[in-house]
């Protein structure tokens, strides 16, 4: 099936750092999501992207995050600067339309800040 | 608060027998449950969904029950495999105007042979 895949697989950064994940999305998708899964616990939506825009944001999409698609390329989570509560699985989606149409995920990026 | 909760947590079963994961919501405006399963070291898919318009969907081995009173939905996989064996996470949705999809905290399914 279509494949998104999120590069690198596990980061670790030390506290107060600049980290950006990237996702590569399936490719005629149109909208994207990022996700944080703390371990053990459920993943909670963070975000949605479409149009080059933030349609949607939780409260955990705290002011040091940011989200961005440039030039129809990887859809990336910037976090500056980090902090230790960051620390997480993040997982990407993305879906050919929006509202409750099918989600693919990656496999995650394992973030560890120190 | 949790808004979509799952139990067990984890669940083990032999080949062959129905395994039986429950989740249960808390918005009565969700009308969106998808179930998604997730292998070792591989992404959450989309395996099987149903909206409240039907109580039951079934599709292969894997059949949702969905009470709408009481807010509950189970996920039954008869005949259970050893290839079955991952986490099994429900979901839900509303459509009034937000596109999130809330997760639950997933069941881990064990099939032994």
């Amino acid at each position: 099936g279509p494949k998104v895949l999120q590069i690198p697989s596990h980061q670790i950064i030390d506290m107060g750092q600049m980290v950006t994940l990237n996702c590569d999305p399936v490719s005629n998708h149109l909208y994207f999501y990022w996700y944080k899964q703390i371990l053990g616990q459920q993943m909670e939506f963070l975000v949605n992207f479409y149009n080059g825009k933030v349609m949607e944001k939780s409260k955990l999409f705290k002011d040091q995050f940011s989200v961005e698609r440039p030039d129809g390329s990887y859809f990336t989570l910037k976090i500056q600067p980090t902090a230790l509560e960051d620390s997480a699985v993040y997982f990407c989606a993305s879906s050919l339309l929006g509202g409750q149409n099918t989600l693919y995920f990656g496999a995650g990026t394992r973030l560890s800040v120190l | 608060q949790q808004q979509v909760r799952q139990s067990p947590q984890s669940l083990t079963v032999w080949e062959g027998e129905t395994a039986i994961l429950n989740c249960s919501y808390e918005d009565s405006t969700f009308d969106y449950f998808p179930w998604y399963w997730q292998f070792p070291r591989e992404s959450p898919a989309l395996l099987i969904a149903i909206r409240p318009v039907s109580n039951k969907k079934e599709d292969g081995r894997f059949t949702i029950f969905f009470n709408k009173r009481e807010k509950k939905l189970s996920l039954h996989i008869t005949d259970s495999q050893p290839g079955d064996s991952a986490t099994y996470f429900c979901a839900a949705s509303g459509s009034s105007g937000s596109w999130q999809l809330i997760f639950g905290s997933g069941t881990q399914l064990t099939v032994m042979p």
